[in-house]
């Protein structure tokens, strides 16, 4: 069964303080990972999809790792808003997998001017 | 870039009665949507792959006959929340993959739409 575990649940930012949000995932195959934001009472918006260890992608102020155990999305310099849950789901390879998410319970993230 | 469109936005039924969700993909077609539920605080879980022109999949659990799935045409995909109870009081959210995307892998989500049933 896919797995997705993110830590912190919750972090508290000073604007500027950089700091790393970490997803930690066991799945058959990967197909790939996703990273997601989201705000109070809306939908996921889309940030990133990594497919293979290694791959880094940036938006922003905001850049995405992965390794094979885990990815990590790592925020620089922090403006107030960025804050948001931020959701971490994988995608596992197979036919009737295809396009199915499992999410991690997600990171609350609270940055203060 | 691509939009997923959700409608009602926000619901309130009497328990008992039906209720009806939307989901459309604005500027793209997509052979395959997912309906997500979340509760307060908690991540998404998916309850069933909705496929154009084909009956639905569900995932282990969710009740078919309470949740009815219809994915009519290539932009449309709606579900229907029968006979519903407050225990059914959620926030429902689909995604859907654009169907020129063989390979691709950019999943949209819609708005979300919040029901409540009193």
């Amino acid at each position: 069964e896919d797995q997705v575990t993110q830590s912190p649940e919750a972090l508290r930012l000073q604007e500027g303080e950089s700091s790393s949000l970490n997803c930690s995932y066991t799945v058959s195959g990967l197909r790939g990972l996703f990273w997601y934001r989201q705000d109070p009472g809306k939908g996921p918006e889309f940030l990133f999809t990594l497919y293979s260890a290694g791959e880094e992608k940036e938006k922003e102020r905001l850049k995405a790792t992965l390794t094979k155990k885990e990815s990590f999305l790592h925020i620089t310099a922090p403006k107030p808003e960025d804050s948001a849950t931020y959701l971490c789901a994988v995608q596992a390879t197979g036919g009737t997998s295809y396009g199915k998410l499992t999410f991690g319970q997600g990171t609350i993230l609270t940055v203060h001017p | 870039g691509a939009v997923v469109s959700q409608h009602p936005s926000r619901v309130i039924c009497k328990s008992g009665t039906s209720v009806k969700i939307e989901c459309r993909s604005l500027d793209f077609q997509a052979t395959t949507m997912f309906w997500y539920r979340q509760f307060p605080k908690k991540s998404l879980m998916l309850m069933a792959t909705s496929n154009e022109g084909s009956k639905a999949t569900y995932e282990q659990g969710v009740e078919k006959d309470k949740f009815l799935i219809n994915h009519a045409s290539l932009t449309l995909s709606t579900l229907t929340v029968t006979s519903a109870h407050p225990e059914d009081s959620s926030f429902y959210i689909c995604s859907a993959i654009p169907t020129f995307l063989s390979s691709g892998n950019t999943i949209y989500f819609g708005e979300g739409s919040w029901l409540t049933v009193v």
